[in-house]
């Protein structure tokens, strides 16, 4: 089966740093996503890896394991619009499931100040 | 540059009637895919149009079928609607098929089955 695993909530202090985890087990892998996606409203999109790394993009930061089935999404220098769900998404891109994303539950992350 | 629009944004219904959802792509985009999300969850897939053709369906019964037309905008088809339909339903938009392609969402459609 396809299976994507983040935790449900996470707090952290307006200016500190965040690491939001996500493991999955899919059929096949062709890439992982980010949305953010604040309550009520569309999911946003963050960032996509491919590649085993880091990708920096401004104080979002996406790290891709594919040996282990791992990535995580780093905030910097948090922010009280911060305060959102962080969706991570997989793209099978195997033969049965080659056009659909796979997505977690979400991670609501709240921001004290 | 217009993204992706949905309609109605609200929506009541009861159960057994039928409900029409309507998306528009942002510009240049042609791939149109459609989501459920219930509260506190991740989207589920339901299918994905391209070239007006459904290239892939989730694991949504019948009841749920949609259209692509000739500008790339669809339609997403409800029937004999249950009370585990309501949900926030998101339409996404892509240039060419494959999920591996930036989706673009629209703010989505509150379905209210009562």
């Amino acid at each position: 089966g396809q299976n994507i695993d983040q935790p449900t909530e996470m707090t952290a202090t307006e200016g500190a740093i965040v690491q939001i985890n996500c493991t999955y087990q899919t059929s096949g892998f062709n890439g992982l996503f980010w949305y953010q996606q604040h309550a009520g409203e569309a999911p946003t999109f963050l960032s996509y890896n491919v590649l085993d790394g880091l990708e920096e993009k401004g104080r979002f930061s996406s790290f891709l394991s594919r040996s282990k089935g791992y990535s995580y999404l780093l905030l910097k220098e948090l922010q009280m619009k911060d305060s959102a769900s962080y969706l991570c998404a997989v793209s099978p891109g195997d033969r049965d499931s080659n056009y659909q994303l796979i997505w977690g539950a979400g991670t609501k992350l709240i921001i004290k100040p | 540059d217009a993204g992706v629009t949905q309609s109605p944004t609200h929506l009541i219904k009861t159960r057994g009637q039928q409900v029409t959802l309507r998306c528009s792509p942002k510009s240049g985009h042609d791939t149109v895919s459609w989501y459920q999300q219930a509260l506190g969850q991740g989207p589920q897939f339901i299918f994905q149009y391209y070239e007006e053709e459904e290239r892939q369906r989730g694991n949504f019964p019948d009841r749920f079928s949609g259209h692509q037309f000739p500008n790339y905008s669809s339609e997403l088809n409800v029937n004999a609607l249950l009370l585990g339909d309501s949900a926030l339903y998101l339409c996404a938009s892509s240039l060419r098929a494959g999920s591996y392609n930036e989706q673009f969402f629209g703010p989505g459609t509150r379905l209210t089955v009562l």
